[in-house]
């Protein structure tokens, strides 16, 4: 079966840097998202990758192995409005977004 | 301001009850999605529709229909609503031509409890 494995909450401290893990399983991929979603709010784009390697945006970065079937995003000098969810998705050989349950990021000053 | 708008943005109903959620999108994009999005699972799409005139099942469809009369409308009908579709709801566009790295816009979304 298809799956997305992130895990469920993290806690850092503002200004510091944090990684959010992602593995997943599809049959077959075309890609890898990362969205933002804030409490109570709608999930927003953040990133998208293909090929191996790191995409720089901001302060914020995403990885991706194919092979090893893993992305990560990066968080740089964390604010307290970084505190959302972060929601994984893969794309499928279908274009089917594939998504994890997300990863709740929890910022202490 | 160019987006999705979803209404209503709650709503409480009887089981049994008969709901459609609306969803309007003026980006002119060809694809349009529903999800709901429960606590502790991911995103799982109810219906999607790649271009006006056209719907297709996604991952959840038992109990939801759609239409798509034109391109800027999706709504979703829940025709007799039971407690296990109590949910946030989100509808999403994208812009088909770019298929493979289309980001979705998602509206605000819609809670409703079945009681």
């Amino acid at each position: 079966g298809q799956n997305i494995d992130q895990p469920t909450e993290m806690t850092a401290t503002e200004g510091a840097i944090v990684q959010i893990n992602c593995t997943y399983q599809t049959s077959g991929f075309n890609g890898l998202f990362w969205y933002q979603q804030h409490a109570g709010e709608a999930p927003t784009f953040l990133s998208y990758n293909v090929l191996d390697g790191l995409e720089e945006k901001g302060r914020f970065s995403s990885f991706l192995s194919r092979s090893k079937g893993y992305s990560y995003l990066l968080l740089k000098e964390l604010q307290m409005k970084d505190s959302a969810s972060y929601l994984c998705a893969a794309l499928d050989s279908n274009y089917q977004l594939i998504w994890g349950a997300g990863t709740k990021l929890i910022i202490k000053p | 301001i160019a987006g999705i708008t979803q209404a209503p943005t709650s709503q409480i109903l009887a089981a049994g009850r008969r709901m459609t959620l609306r969803c309007t999108q003026d980006m002119r994009h060809n694809a349009m999605y529903w999800y709901r999005q429960d606590l502790g699972l991911g995103l799982r799409l109810i219906h999607y529709s790649n271009t006006a005139g056209t719907t297709g099942k996604g991952e959840v469809p038992d109990g939801y229909s759609v239409s798509r009369a034109n391109t800027d409308d999706f709504p979703l009908t829940l025709a007799s609503a039971v407690p296990s579709q109590t949910s946030v709801y989100f509808c999403a566009s994208s812009d088909s031509n770019d298929r493979a790295t289309g980001e979705l816009f998602f509206g605000e979304g819609s809670r409703l409890t079945v009681l």
